[in-house]
């Protein structure tokens, strides 16, 4: 199993400002990603976040506005940049052990932003 | 590109009856399949988890079924009770680039 640390826990912003979130595993993963989740909706995959490389992005996400940094296998960050309100939303991190095969991916409590 | 399909979005039913979800998957190279539960304000959690070569997975209330020539596994959960009242999510593993994709997800309501 893997506890993951996520902080913060929510943040209100002001637009045009930017927040980093910071995602603390508590012991090596192979795989880690990013989420985004709208009140009420379900989870869309922002982007693997790749150990010591650029972030791999999904379609509609970009790094200038998303910039990730993974410096190691237990820590990664995602930068919400230039915010606007529709940026308002969750954030997730999630981690796994296995890249291929696939196993149980792990969830951050979620950073709740809101911005006015 | 991958993409995974859920229904329904909402589900009510009484306290003790069985409540099913389906989800289709696009991705040929998927090979791992687990549901989560959502409860609000929470992170998701693993409730159960079908590999591409098993058909069938059960635990306790839950089960999970798997046609991968159809690209389609389902969720099974028999006697329900108030307190499986949440958010679940399918989601479909990718064997070729390792992501995790979810479906849209569907609000379960368990009346007493």
């Amino acid at each position: 199993s893997a506890v993951i640390s996520q902080k913060p826990s929510r943040d209100i912003c002001q637009r045009g400002t930017s927040l980093t979130i910071q995602c603390q595993v508590d012991s090596q993963v192979t795989m880690m990603f990013w989420y985004r989740q709208q009140p009420g909706q379900s989870l869309t995959l922002i982007a693997t976040a790749n150990q010591g490389s650029e972030a791999t992005y999904e379609s509609g996400f970009v790094i200038d506005k998303f910039p990730i940094s993974r410096p190691n296998l237990t820590f990664s960050t995602l930068t919400v940049s230039n915010m606007s309100p529709e940026d308002s939303s969750i954030y997730l991190c999630s981690a796994s052990h296995m890249a291929l095969e696939g196993t149980e991916a792990f969830f951050g409590q979620g950073t709740r932003l809101t911005v006015v | 590109g991958e993409n995974v399909e859920q229904h329904p979005s909402t589900l009510s039913v009484q306290e003790g009856d069985s409540a099913v979800i389906k989800c289709t998957y696009s991705d040929s190279a998927s090979n791992y399949f687990p549901w989560y539960k959502q409860e609000l304000g929470k992170r998701p959690q693993l409730i159960i988890d079908i590999r591409s070569n098993v058909g069938e997975k059960k635990d306790q209330r839950i089960a999970v079924t798997l046609n991968k020539t159809a690209k389609h596994f389902s969720l099974h959960i028999t006697e329900t009770q108030p307190e499986d009242s949440a958010v679940y999510f399918c989601a479909a593993h990718s064997g070729n680039t390792g992501k995790l994709i979810f479906g849209q997800g569907t609000t379960l309501q368990v009346k007493p």
